[in-house]
């Protein structure tokens, strides 16, 4: 089955700086790759996704690139603001398996202002 | 946008009694609906993924009837936790997904503490 796995597990930037978060999969059929914000005790929250034909997109403050070919993709969050502060999930799947969704482990991030 | 409801929020309960949770898609139908544990400070692990009216599939080592699934509309799957014990303590997270939608709308979550 499918492998998600997301470095790194912590992340802490000084506010206004970039973050980055890095996920690889390895199933290569995989073609939706969803990234989610998640608050302590509350539900995921999609923040960007990305399908498999496209290679970037982005959405104010946050983008995703993927590379199909090395199977991986990443986050990218600019200008970053003390209510960034939160655990970032990536997330892989196929048609294939019915579209269900493989996590990667997490990455909790802590802006300090 | 899609609205996934989870009842109840929150659950204690005694060890060996069952517990059940509900969720619901409001605003949409959800053909798929899926459940989620999630144990403090770790990734969510997916348990099931369930289609409206047939069995439910679950992931390798997750007892099928110790946790048992129901989606019998295409608005509301069930969760139940039979014979509860400490260790199912968790917070168990559903979402759905219509025929139409690549991804998953995930409901608030439910906090089970089994004493």
């Amino acid at each position: 089955g499918e492998n998600v796995e997301q470095h790194p597990s912590t992340l802490s930037v000084q506010e206004g700086d970039s973050a980055v978060i890095k996920c690889t999969y390895s199933d290569s059929a995989s073609n939706y790759f969803p990234w989610y914000k998640q608050e302590l005790g509350k539900r995921p929250q999609l923040i960007i996704d990305i399908r498999s034909n496209v290679g970037e997109k982005k959405d104010q403050r946050i983008a995703v690139t993927l590379n199909k070919t090395a199977k991986h993709f990443s986050l990218h969050i600019t200008e970053t603001q003390p209510e960034d502060s939160a655990v970032y999930f990536c997330a892989a799947s196929t048609k294939a398996a019915g579209n269900k969704l493989t996590f990667g482990g997490g990455t909790r991030v802590l802006v300090k202002p | 946008g899609a609205v996934v409801s989870q009842h109840p929020s929150w659950v204690i309960c005694k060890s060996g009694t069952s517990v059940k949770i509900e969720c619901r898609s409001l605003d949409f139908q959800a053909t798929t609906m899926f459940w989620y544990r999630q144990f403090p400070k770790q990734s969510l692990m997916l348990m099931a993924t369930s289609n409206e009216g047939s069995k439910a599939t679950y992931e390798q080592g997750v007892e099928k009837d110790k946790f048992l699934i129901n989606h019998a509309s295409l608005t509301l799957s069930t969760l139940t936790v039979t014979s509860a014990h400490p260790e199912d303590s968790s917070f168990y997270i559903c979402s759905a997904r219509d025929l139409h939608i690549v991804g998953q709308f995930f409901g608030p979550g439910t906090r089970l503490t089994v004493l």
